[in-house]
């Protein structure tokens, strides 16, 4: 079945930029998404990417994918203690039309 | 525009009671999703419904009932809680399958 992965833990200091990766199963999945969860609150999308595009990036944010290798990665440039926060990777639109998590990457930012 | 909406925000229960989750949507999305969210595990598809009408089972349906008889609303239903359900419930719901998921703020159940 579908399966996406993604390390449990990032740390930074203020200032420098932050790679995080997710690693994902279903080839036919259509869109790939960022989501941003801070404590006690839900999930906000951040940025998604098309399955034929390489690369999106939105202002802090630049999203690399890999297909080949099913590869996906947030890079956050100068990274704040505003973004301390769960980043969840999710693969959506493929043939079960269902959006599948991975388990999430706590951000932890140093100041 | 109010969004997703999910009450209550936090719930105790006991041990074989049962209960209903709200969602409510207002932006005319067909789709509708309930996950559970718990430590280590990332969010889990319970159920899911693509149209009023609709619905279909996610990861994890056991012990969950849901319906959706109109557009904007989509309740989960525990019949006899178990401590094993005591999680953090999402909502989600999106124009199409191939659109950004837009979340509530969750509901907190601890189950006793």
């Amino acid at each position: 079945g579908e399966d996406v992965e993604q390390s449990l833990f990032l740390s930074v200091r203020e200032g420098d930029s932050s790679v995080i990766n997710c690693t994902y199963t279903d080839s036919s999945s259509t869109y790939l998404y960022w989501y941003k969860q801070e404590p006690g609150a839900g999930l906000q999308l951040l940025t998604y990417i098309f399955s034929n595009m390489d690369m999106k990036q939105d202002q802090r944010l630049t999203v690399l994918l890999n297909k080949k290798d099913k590869h996906l990665s947030l890079r956050i440039a100068d990274t704040q203690t505003g973004d301390s926060a769960i980043y969840f990777c999710a693969e959506g639109g493929g043939a079960t039309n269902k959006l599948i998590f991975g388990t999430g990457t706590l951000l932890a930012v140093q100041p | 525009n109010a969004g997703v909406t999910q009450t209550p925000k936090f719930q105790v229960l006991k041990t074989g009671q049962s209960m209903t989750l709200q969602c409510a949507q207002d932006m005319n999305h067909e789709y509708m999703s309930w996950y559970r969210q718990d430590p280590g595990m990332g969010l889990r598809l319970i159920h899911y419904s693509v149209g009023a009408g609709i619905t279909d089972q996610g990861e994890v349906p056991n012990g969950y009932n849901v319906s959706r008889s109109t557009t904007e609303d989509f309740p989960l239903r525990l019949l006899s809680a178990a401590p094993s359900q005591t999680s953090v419930y999402f909502c989600a719901s999106r124009d199409r399958h191939d659109q950004p998921q837009h979340f509530g703020d969750g509901t907190r159940l601890s189950i006793l």
